[in-house]
């Protein structure tokens, strides 16, 4: 069983939808969460820290919950420009473990 | 220019040849990290280093080999590369990751292929 398990996708929704994206981890002593972004043939970058108490940022949302070991990200009013690759990443004594990523598509 | 730069961008190679990819960065950062990406696996972790003196075996480093010549510059070497190492590869740095800030500077990539 992978680590880090995400729904690979392909989530194609049109523009303006809210897509949710789910991810779960199996080590409980993971201590950190984030979501990362990857555009085609690039690099992953940092999109957004993920926080026990939930934490937004703009139009994203994201949430944790150690209990069932799950971490969510929430895209509002999708924009053509959200369309990448979304990596959840569980971070457990300066290890970082990546997803697969969700892949999305937001189309006109 | 890129704060994390890695070279080559893109190798073919055969098998049983010896490869070394290079990673330096202006971050100043003494963490650096090597990772694959394989589609359907996501960013798996070869080896890492928190600075020069150190080095450390990742998920995945059989076949692989690391050096830190600098605080600046981490390259990995395949020694005998094999089919099976084809993949995305990337470098990347780190300041500190125990403050929950997780960011992780990615290098553009690697792209080898092993034929």
């Amino acid at each position: 069983r992978k680590e880090v398990e995400q729904d690979p996708g392909p989530f194609n929704v049109p523009e303006g939808a809210t897509v949710a994206f789910n991810c779960t981890y199996s080590n409980s002593a993971s201590q950190s969460f984030f979501w990362y972004r990857q555009d085609c043939r690039k690099e992953p970058k940092l999109l957004m820290s993920v926080y026990s108490s939930g934490n937004e940022d703009g139009r994203f949302t994201a949430q944790l919950n150690r209990a069932s070991q799950y971490i969510s990200l929430l895209i509002r009013d999708s924009k053509l420009s959200d369309s990448a690759t979304y990596l959840c990443v569980v971070n457990r004594d300066n290890d970082m473990r990546f997803g697969a990523g969700t892949r999305l598509t937001v189309k006109p | 220019d890129a704060d994390v730069t890695q070279t080559p961008r893109n190798r073919i190679t055969k098998t049983g040849k010896r490869i070394m990819l290079e990673c330096s960065q202006t971050k100043g950062h003494d963490r650096m990290y090597w990772y694959r990406q394989d589609p359907g696996l996501g960013l798996r972790l070869i080896y890492y280093s928190f600075d020069v003196k150190d080095i450390n075996k990742g998920e995945i480093s059989d076949g692989y080999s690391v050096s830190r010549q600098a605080q600046a510059k981490f390259s990995l070497s395949l020694e005998s590369a094999i089919p099976n190492q084809t993949a995305l590869y990337f470098c990347a740095t780190s300041d500190l990751l125990g403050d929950n800030t997780g960011e992780l500077f990615f290098g553009e990539g690697s792209r080898l292929t092993v034929l």
